[in-house]
């Protein structure tokens, strides 16, 4: 079965240093997507960062960027350069394998991050 | 752009009372979502809709009714509230196409005593 395990519940970093977020996936569908979104206190959802399982370069968004070591089924999300803003939920997603494109979401538990000043 | 809008934003409700979550998305997606979150235990998609006209059950659509009013609009009725229902509850789209990423609204948090 589809499972996307994040195994950090909570995490501390301080301001500006770099922290990784873990996220490991289970599929035996050659073809699929990995997503890390953000919940801030203020509850909204924000689209981080996408990694299809073809992708050839490890996708990078300004200070985030995804660690995809498919041979591991790990897709960690490495946020540099921390900033206050940052502290929230982080969660992963992973596309589930069917045909068709309105394939759901399987969703991780989630990591919350605190940023120290 | 609105993006995805949900109303109401809060919500309490007594055990039994109904009422109907409204969410519209203005990017002309084809595909919209029903997600509930609770603590520990993420995001459970409730129902989905591929197209307009069209819906199918999620991972816990028990005591939840979809409408796809249109292309635009997705809601979510609870017939008849219970207590387990207190959540906080999501709308997303998504295009459908060749785009992967769920769009969300703000989210509604709804409580049933």
């Amino acid at each position: 079965a589809q499972k996307i395990t994040q195994t950090q519940p909570g995490m501390f970093v301080q301001e500006k240093e770099a922290v990784t977020l873990d996220c490991t996936y289970d599929t035996s569908d050659p073809s699929y997507g990995l997503f890390w979104y953000k919940q801030p206190s203020s509850g909204e959802m924000i689209f981080l960062i996408y990694q299809g399982s073809y992708d050839q370069q490890n996708a990078t968004e300004g200070r985030y960027s995804l660690n995809f070591q498919k041979a591991r089924k790990s897709a960690n999300l490495v946020i540099s350069a921390s900033q206050l803003g940052d502290s929230a939920m982080y969660f992963c997603a992973m596309r589930e394998s069917n045909a068709g494109n309105n394939r759901k979401l399987i969703w991780g538990l989630g990591t919350s991050l605190a940023v120290n000043p | 752009n609105a993006g995805v809008t949900q109303t109401p934003k809060f919500q309490v409700l007594k055990t039994g009372q109904s009422m109907t979550l409204q969410c519209a998305q203005d990017m002309n997606h084809n595909s919209m979502y029903w997600y509930r979150q609770d603590p520990g235990m993420g995001l459970r998609l409730i129902y989905y809709s591929a197209s307009e006209g069209t819906t199918d059950k999620g991972e816990v659509p028990n005591g939840y009714n979809v409408s796809r009013l249109n292309k635009r609009e997705f809601s979510l009725r609870l017939e008849s509230a219970a207590p387990s229902q207190t959540s906080v509850y999501f709308c997303a789209s998504k295009t459908g196409t060749s785009s992967y990423e769920q769009y969300f609204g703000p989210g509604t948090r709804l409580t049933v005593t």
